[in-house]
């Protein structure tokens, strides 16, 4: 069974970093480009940052260029975001999920992890 | 980027059928084959339920179809049910890292 588990999120004051963790299983974590969308409370979804399957290309959402930071290690079946110099606006539901059936498609998402950026 | 626009909500009586549009522009809905659905319940994680405008995943009832007319995707349920209740999320993805999504559509089962 394919499961996505996040974790990391958590309250930190604006300015602040904050590093998520997404644990993969029950697939071959190396064969897929990975995702991190989130989602502001009652908002709608939006993407966030990619990494292809040997984080060859990476990708980011211009409201995160600069700031946050993408990555995976393919041996242990995980995905990271690092966010640094976080703001109100990114509080958020983070999902990672599974890319599949073609460019930003995603087939398979986690629970989701809450960041509160707030003082 | 604007996103694509979606009704706020739409609502249907058991077994009637419903359809939910997202509309854009030449730039990206028009001009795509790479059109989108998701279901998301309260508190869960998104599902993904069309992809390239028609196409169904593995394990998606068929009772979901998608189609696309010009500037205009849908999202068709039929034989409506309670569980279908939800906020349902169009995206278009245009290439070059350009994704846009629609601010989502809540459906009612009445």
């Amino acid at each position: 069974e394919v499961q996505l588990v996040e974790s990391g999120g958590g309250l930190v004051k604006p300015g602040g970093s904050l590093r998520l963790s997404c644990a993969a299983s029950g697939f071959t974590f190396s064969n897929y480009g990975m995702h991190w969308v989130r989602q502001a409370p009652g908002k709608g979804l939006e993407w966030v940052s990619s990494i292809t399957r040997s984080s060859t290309y990476i990708y980011y959402a211009d409201s995160v260029k600069g700031r946050f930071t993408i990555s995976r290690d393919n041996a242990e079946n995980s995905l990271f975001l690092e966010m640094n110099t976080l703001r109100a606006e990114d509080t958020a539901v983070y999902y990672c999920a599974r890319e599949n059936y073609g460019d930003y498609v995603w087939d398979y998402w986690g629970q989701g992890t809450l960041v509160t950026v707030s003082s | 980027q604007s996103a694509l626009t979606q009704p706020a909500s739409v609502s249907g009586s058991p077994g009637q059928s419903i359809t939910i549009s997202c509309t854009g522009t030449s730039n990206d809905v028009g001009g795509s084959n790479y059109v989108s659905w998701y279901q998301q319940h309260p508190g869960k994680a998104p599902k993904l339920m069309i992809y390239d405008v028609t196409n169904r995943p593995s394990g998606v009832s068929n009772r979901f179809s998608g189609s696309k007319s010009g500037n205009t995707a849908s999202l068709t349920i039929s034989g409506l049910q309670a569980e279908d209740e939800a906020d349902y999320y169009c995206s278009s993805y245009t290439g070059r890292t350009t994704l846009k999504f629609g601010g989502g559509t809540k459906l009612t089962v009445l």
